[in-house]
């Protein structure tokens, strides 16, 4: 089974530009994250999609970050305009959880090689 | 609040040692999950062990093993004859309450030298 794809994996800009990143997770799973990890640091959770919805955002910094998951599979998260402080490796997971309330059924989460961004 | 903390920034060790990584949790919620997961050069974060509250019993697999204590707050992951492939950076990871989202740790890294 094919894993949870990104690209592209290394990616360097001057701020104030924008990025875009994409990610194809394994076939089949309803429930997509978007986190980023500093360096030295745990990934955060940016947002988490099930299907083509937002489960949670709280975490994603509106006022430059985006993200959509059109047609519930691909996902593309964007940076605009990008700032040095947005440096870090940005990873997508996906995973079979599904439903809610009573029909909530959680499943662990794969993880993608992630894109190593690079602000100057 | 929910945290996991790692105190162990960094530990090297000698092929064939034991190694135990320390995972310290709080959350006040009573059913949670906790996991670790490796992160190898590649960058990739491989999943290795889910464990619900209610379980608290230890468990083996291969050279690798997990002591959950609910009384300490604590699950700590040991690699038993480490080898150079294990050299990585550890994390543990918390989920609880009606959430998906995993609280991760700040990792520890492990090398393993030959």
């Amino acid at each position: 089974e094919a894993g949870v794809a990104q690209s592209p994996r290394y990616k360097i800009i001057e701020k104030r530009q924008s990025v875009a990143f994409w990610c194809n997770p394994i076939s089949g799973h309803a429930t997509l994250y978007w986190y980023q990890q500093i360096l030295g640091q745990g990934p955060k959770l940016l947002i988490q999609f099930q299907n083509n919805g937002v489960v949670d955002d709280s975490q994603l910094p509106k006022d430059r970050f985006s993200a959509e998951r059109l047609k519930g599979v691909d996902s593309t998260l964007k940076i605009q305009p990008a700032k040095l402080e947005d440096s870090a490796v940005y990873l997508c997971a996906s995973s079979s959880t599904w439903g809610q309330g009573s029909s909530y059924s959680y499943n662990e989460q794969f993880f993608g090689p992630g894109t190593r961004l690079t602000v100057l | 609040a929910q945290k996991v903390t790692q105190a162990q920034t960094e530990i090297s060790v000698v092929e064939k040692e034991d190694v135990t990584l320390d995972c310290v949790y709080e959350t006040r919620d009573t059913t949670y999950y906790l996991f670790w997961y490796k992160q190898p050069p590649s960058g990739e974060l491989v999943f290795l062990i889910r464990r619900n509250s209610f379980d608290e019993q230890n468990e083996i697999s291969g050279r690798y093993s997990w002591n959950f204590q609910k009384s300490t707050s604590s699950f700590n992951f040991t690699i038993t004859a480490s080898q150079v492939v294990d050299s990585a950076v550890y994390f543990c990871a918390l989920r609880s309450g009606n959430t998906d989202k995993l609280i991760f740790g700040t990792g520890t890294r492990l090398q393993v030298f030959p």
